[in-house]
C-alpha cells in the first residue's frame, strides 16, 4: 500500500517549457487535489476532482490544467512555465466527505528559471 | 468564506517545554477540524482531528479540543521533544457543499535539546 505517489520529485524548467506532474493513489479514494506550497503562504488549492470524471478550479488555477485519468490518477500540467510557478506541488486524496482525512504525496519541487 | 488563522512562527522551545499553537476559524455550520504535521522534505500527514463540537482529538501526546463557542482548535503538548520539530497546519473541512478543506499558513516549531 504505497498511499499517494508523485513523480518527479524534482524538476528544473526554463521559462516557456511545459511539463506534467503525475499523481496516483491506491486507496480507492473518490477525491483528489493539487496544491502548491510557497513560503509564508501555506497551502493553496490549484484544482481538485471530487470524483472520477469531474474537475474544478481551486484558489489559484491560472497557468495550470488537470486531467483525472481514472479513479487512481490525477495529473497537473503546466503548458508554458513561468518563474512564478516555482513552488513545491503536493497531490492529495480523500474519500471526499467533510470528516475525511486528506492523504498527501511527498511533493514535487519545481524550479522555473 | 471559510478561513483558518494560526499563530505565526517560528515557535522555539527547549525540550520538555509545554507547547500551545493557537488556531481559530471562521466557517458556517459545523466544520470538521484537523491538525496536520509536515516534517522537513515530506508531505503533510494527519496529526489529529475532531469532527464535532467538544470533541478532543489526540495523538502522540498532542491534543486539541473543538471549541465552537470560541471557534478555536488550539494544539497542545505537555512535553515536546526534538523530534517534534516540524511545521504544523490547522485546517477545516466545511459541513456543506464541496467539503474542500481550508488550511492555515502553518506554524514552524523548533525544539532545542
Amino acid at each position: 500500500n504505497a498511499g499517494v505517489t508523485q513523480t518527479p520529485k524534482f524538476q528544473v524548467l526554463k521559462t516557456g517549457q511545459s511539463m506534467t506532474l503525475q499523481c496516483a493513489q491506491d486507496m480507492n479514494h473518490n477525491s483528489m487535489y493539487w496544491y502548491r506550497q510557497d513560503p509564508g503562504m501555506g497551502l493553496r488549492l490549484i484544482y481538485y476532482s471530487a470524483s472520477e470524471g469531474t474537475t474544478d478550479k481551486g484558489e489559484v488555477p491560472n497557468g495550470y490544467n488537470v486531467s483525472r485519468l481514472n479513479k487512481r490518477e490525477f495529473s497537473l500540467r503546466l503548458e508554458s512555465a513561468a518563474p512564478s510557478q516555482t513552488s513545491v506541488y503536493f497531490c492529495a486524496s480523500s474519500d471526499g466527505r467533510n470528516t475525511d482525512t486528506q492523504y498527501f504525496g511527498p511533493g514535487t519541487r519545481l524550479t522555473v528559471l | 468564506g471559510n478561513s483558518v488563522t494560526q499563530m505565526e512562527g517560528p515557535v522555539t522551545l527547549s525540550e520538555e517545554a509545554f507547547l500551545t499553537i493557537n488556531c481559530t476559524y471562521t466557517a458556517t455550520g459545523y466544520p470538521s477540524l484537523f491538525w496536520y504535521v509536515q516534517y522537513p522534505g515530506e508531505g503533510l500527514q494527519l496529526l489529529l482531528k475532531a469532527t464535532k463540537a467538544d470533541d478532543k482529538g489526540s495523538n502522540k501526546g498532542f491534543e486539541a479540543t473543538y471549541r465552537k463557542e470560541t471557534t478555536s482548535f488550539h494544539l497542545e503538548k505537555g512535553s515536546v521533544q526534538v523530534s517534534d520539530s516540524a511545521v504544523y497546519f490547522c485546517a477545516l473541512s466545511p459541513s456543506g457543499g464541496s467539503y474542500i478543506p481550508t488550511f492555515g499558513r502553518g506554524t514552524s516549531l523548533i525544539v532545542h535539546p
